[in-house]
């Protein structure tokens, strides 16, 4: 089984409409991410989570919300979908490890969003 | 400001070839560079890792890349490309800045193998 599970993996929407992005992990990490991926713009941070009570914006955080469940669940939310947040996102989770200031991300395999 | 170039945004090589894949970072301290690659429909995968040591680090599937502080690269090299390699590639920075570390990705380059 995959480490980290992202649903759903493709997803059509209409403009205006909630929609959430989950992601899980068996990893047993503390810290998850969500990024969007587009074309020529490479991996965009949107939240970062460090713990259950810990969340952060990342560099393109408006537009979106995200929901810290438990330690293995990360949830991204758009709140009302506009056609500009068509893109790939991914969920990804890291370990912190005494010593070592950056640690491999782990990542989902995407999902593929597309706002009409 | 952090930043990670990566100039070649397509690369086509016959199968067989060497290979060599570009990355520029820009960061004030001490970097931790990887690089990552993207198969068709699937999620990022990490190839290798630099922290500190060997300037030259080996990873999965045949990949090396060497670290070169005067030029500010992380180039990534493969000596002989298999079909298989055909995918995207992401070079990244671990970056600490607004009180938390971060990963910087680069904009990837795409490589398409002929047979």
């Amino acid at each position: 089984d995959a480490d980290v599970t992202q649903t759903p993996r493709n997803r059509i929407t209409k403009t205006g409409k909630r929609i959430m992005l989950e992601c899980s992990q068996t990893k047993g990490h503390d810290r998850m991410y969500w990024y969007r991926q587009d074309p020529g713009l490479g991996l965009r941070l949107i939240y970062y989570s460090f713990d259950v009570k810990d969340i952060n914006k990342g560099e393109i955080s408006d537009g979106y919300s995200v929901s810290r469940q438990a330690q293995a669940k990360f949830s991204l939310s758009l709140e009302s979908a506009i056609p500009n947040q068509t893109a790939l996102y991914f969920c990804a989770t890291s370990d912190f490890a005494s010593g070592v200031p950056y640690n491999e991300q782990f990542f989902g395999p995407g999902t593929r969003l597309t706002v009409l | 400001a952090q930043s990670v170039t990566q100039p070649d945004i397509h690369i086509t090589v016959s199968e067989g070839a060497s290979l060599e894949l570009r990355c520029n970072y820009s960061y004030g301290a001490t970097p931790y560079l990887f690089w990552y690659v993207q198969s068709p429909g699937q999620g990022l995968q990490l190839l290798l890792k630099y922290f500190s040591g060997d300037t030259l680090v080996q990873g999965i599937k045949g990949f090396e890349a060497e670290f070169k502080r005067s030029q500010s690269s992380f180039n990534l090299r493969k000596p002989s490309v298999h079909w298989s390699d055909a995918a995207e590639y992401f070079c990244a920075v671990g970056a600490y800045f607004d009180n938390t570390d971060k990963l910087i990705f680069g904009t990837g380059t795409r490589l398409q193998v002929f047979p």
